[in-house]
């Protein structure tokens, strides 16, 4: 069981938009820590797709947009591509924790 | 660009002492924070737990008794080490750069993983 909780899998066809929620509590979102988000393509590392709720890293294209409300956070992907396809992770900060956490995971497919 | 290089050894068995090293290339270890994460086979990424540029540490709580990170600066190096090995430890592990911004810092880069099977 997560501490940040995405849905298992999302969908869409080619040139729509998806979006990935990430849902935590008042012990990590809810106090303000910023969320993040990665993409991991079968067989790879996780690579940083969204810092900071909503800043793109150089080289990140522009479809990828994150925002953070009360105690969940979004990643919106427009203009879905095939490449897109990949399981997509929050991670933010818990205070109870002390540490770092992530979602469960989220796999996009991409019709 | 800092990018991160990691091995170990990948097949242990159960009770052994699981033990992985990261070098940073292209950076230093000044003013960032040191990390391991790992996924088991099909599911989801953990944290592991974190060494900053001073040598501080801190742990998932969950794995807290049975892990070590430290670091070698003269070697550019950080290392995990995870004890009393089972096969819930079977992961692909890896190391990341948390950039010393605050507590919610974000992972980037991350090392290529190594795969750590734990089996009799």
């Amino acid at each position: 069981q997560s501490v940040l909780t995405q849905p298992p899998s999302v969908s869409g066809a080619p040139g729509q938009r998806v979006t990935i929620s990430c849902t935590g509590s008042s012990s990590n979102i809810g106090t303000g820590y910023d969320v993040h988000w990665y993409q991991q393509l079968p067989e790879t590392a996780p690579k940083l797709l969204i810092y900071g709720n909503s800043n793109r890293p150089s080289g990140v294209p522009d479809r990828f947009s994150g925002s953070k409300s009360g105690t969940s956070a979004s990643l919106a992907i427009t203009g879905l591509q095939a490449e897109d396809e990949a399981d997509y992770y929050c991670q933010s900060y818990d205070r109870s924790l002390s540490g770092s956490v992530f979602g469960g995971g989220t796999k996009l497919t991409v019709l | 660009q800092v990018q991160l290089q990691q091995w170990g050894a990948g097949l242990l068995k159960p009770s052994e002492t699981l033990s992985l090293t990261c070098a940073v290339y292209g950076g230093s270890f000044s003013g960032d924070y040191w990390n391991w994460i790992r996924q088991p086979p099909g599911k989801g990424l953990e944290w592991i737990g974190e060494i900053s540029h001073s040598g501080n540490t801190n742990y998932n709580p969950s794995l807290k008794s049975r892990v070590t990170i430290s670091m070698d600066t003269s070697k550019n190096h950080f290392s995990l080490k995870l004890s009393s090995l089972t096969s819930a430890d079977t992961a692909v592990y890896y190391c990341a750069r948390g950039p010393d911004v605050n507590v919610d810092t974000w992972f980037d880069p991350w090392g290529q993983g190594t795969l750590v099977t734990v089996s009799s």
